[in-house]
């Protein structure tokens, strides 16, 4: 059974502080997606990460996925309350990338 | 910006009662989802369907659920009767090439089941 392990599960900081949520498995992806989740609504995609090693930035966040296509993280410098969320990774698995694993979620608060 | 559209938004069903979820996919998109999130819990995958036919099923897609296009636009989502345990917000997504889900999904805003 392919897992995502997300930490951590619950993330408060200070407006302004730097974090880094973390998403690995033992298994290998085709690709791997961070999404955004507000209560009550279905995820929004805010990146797709393909190839080993591929570093993305979408303005003050920073994806990573690993060499081996196994992990990725998520870097958000000097955060700000809007950040605040449930923040999703996933999975495609290998076999004709027609399903995704999620990992359970980071919930960060950040305070004003 | 093109959106997944879910109805209905919420739908509150007795047990053993057949339901029908629908979803209209972005248009130019091939390859079509159902997940659905039991509240508090992970996101869970139940069904990928390209070109008319199943690419892939999870274990809980058992035979109480159906998954049809059936005019070309609508995707839906048949539950034939419903178990408590079926109680779950249930996602439609939609992907638009080869490779399906490898480029990530646009997710629709769910519809929040309650089985009572």
């Amino acid at each position: 059974t392919q897992l995502l392990e997300q930490s951590p599960q619950f993330l408060s900081i200070q407006e302004g502080e730097n974090l880094t949520v973390y998403c690995n498995s033992s298994s290998v992806f085709s690709s791997l997606q961070w999404y955004r989740q507000e209560p009550g609504e279905g995820p929004v995609l805010l990146v797709t990460v393909v190839t080993g090693g591929e570093v993305k930035k979408l303005k003050r966040l920073t994806f990573q996925f690993g060499d081996a296509r196994k992990d990725s993280s998520l870097h958000i410098t000097a955060a700000q309350p809007g950040d605040t969320g449930l923040y999703l990774c996933a999975g495609a698995t290998p076999t004709g990338g027609f399903k995704t694993i999620f990992g359970a979620g980071t919930r960060l608060f950040v305070k004003a | 910006e093109p959106e997944v559209t879910q109805t209905p938004s919420h739908q509150v069903t007795q047990m053993g009662q057949e339901v029908i979820l629908r979803c209209v996919p972005i248009s130019n998109h091939l390859y079509f989802y159902w997940y659905r999130q039991i509240l508090g819990q992970k996101v869970e995958f139940l069904v990928s369907f390209y070109n008319n036919e199943i690419s892939e099923k999870s274990e809980i897609f058992d035979d109480q659920f159906s998954v049809e296009r059936p005019d070309g636009s609508n995707f839906t989502l048949k539950i034939r009767s419903t178990k408590l345990e079926d109680s779950a917000m249930y996602f439609c997504a939609s992907s638009p090439r080869l490779g399906g889900s490898v480029y990530g999904y646009t997710f629709g805003s769910g519809t929040r089941l309650t089985v009572v």
